[in-house]
């Protein structure tokens, strides 16, 4: 299958910083990226969807303006969380889907990054 | 909305077959992936169904019932390092084909 990382795998940072993750797809073209966030002993929560050029869509309950997605080429997303607290302690992780019409529109998964805010 | 209802929790002994059940209630079904997780890893991909019946794959099994929004994944001869998340997920084809995970289910293998 196509491959995915993330960078970095994991961050600590103290409150109030910001802290900027990348998810590339690094053999085909994703036009499609999707941010999860998965805490402790829970499953994967849809965060955001993002389209290539264009603005993500949030899912209810996540904030855009502390969770900034820019999704600004086919290859590459970046999740910015911002004046970052304890509460947003969590593991990210990124997925990315090509185009529909190749291999199906198969969703692809990151390893993760593990944050953790001081 | 989506609604994914799988057991939190099921313990196996080594060698043996366990079937962990899903179903889910979806406005735009297209497709179920059945995912593996060990702790602090991200999920691997181990099955896919959107049409009706059993995929096997080696000693991993997923069915699939559309008509009665059900899936199981059956796994056999049960290898400790088996024991882990497995996640079912659901494709939503009126969602811009987002995959929504359900809970998970924690498997606990006994030797």
């Amino acid at each position: 299958g196509a491959v995915v990382s993330q960078h970095p795998s994991w961050v600590i940072c103290k409150s109030g910083t910001s802290v900027k993750i990348e998810c590339r797809s690094l053999d085909f073209q994703a036009t499609t990226m999707f941010w999860y966030r998965q805490f402790p002993k829970q499953s994967l929560m849809l965060m955001a969807t993002s389209n290539e050029g264009s603005k993500a869509t949030y899912e209810q309950g996540v904030e855009k303006d502390k969770f900034l997605i820019n999704h600004a080429s086919l290859t590459l997303s970046t999740l910015t969380v911002t004046s970052a607290h304890p509460e947003d302690s969590s593991f990210y992780i990124c997925s990315a889907r090509g185009f529909v019409a190749s291999g199906g529109g198969e969703q692809f998964f990151g390893p993760g990054t593990r944050l953790t805010v001081l | 909305g989506q609604n994914i209802d799988q057991p939190t929790e099921m313990t196996a002994t080594e060698g043996a077959i366990v079937q962990i059940n899903c179903t889910y209630q979806t406005s735009g079904f297209n497709g179920l992936f059945w995912y593996q997780q060990h702790a602090g890893e991200a999920p691997t991909f181990l099955s896919y169904n959107v049409l009706d019946g059993l995929e096997e794959k080696g000693r991993f099994s997923s069915f699939l019932s559309r008509s009665k929004g059900y899936s199981y994944l059956l796994l056999k001869e049960l290898q400790m390092k088996d024991s882990a998340s497995y996640l079912c997920a659901v494709r939503d084809g009126k969602k811009d084909d987002k995959i929504i995970f359900g809970k998970g289910t924690r498997l606990h293998i006994l030797p």
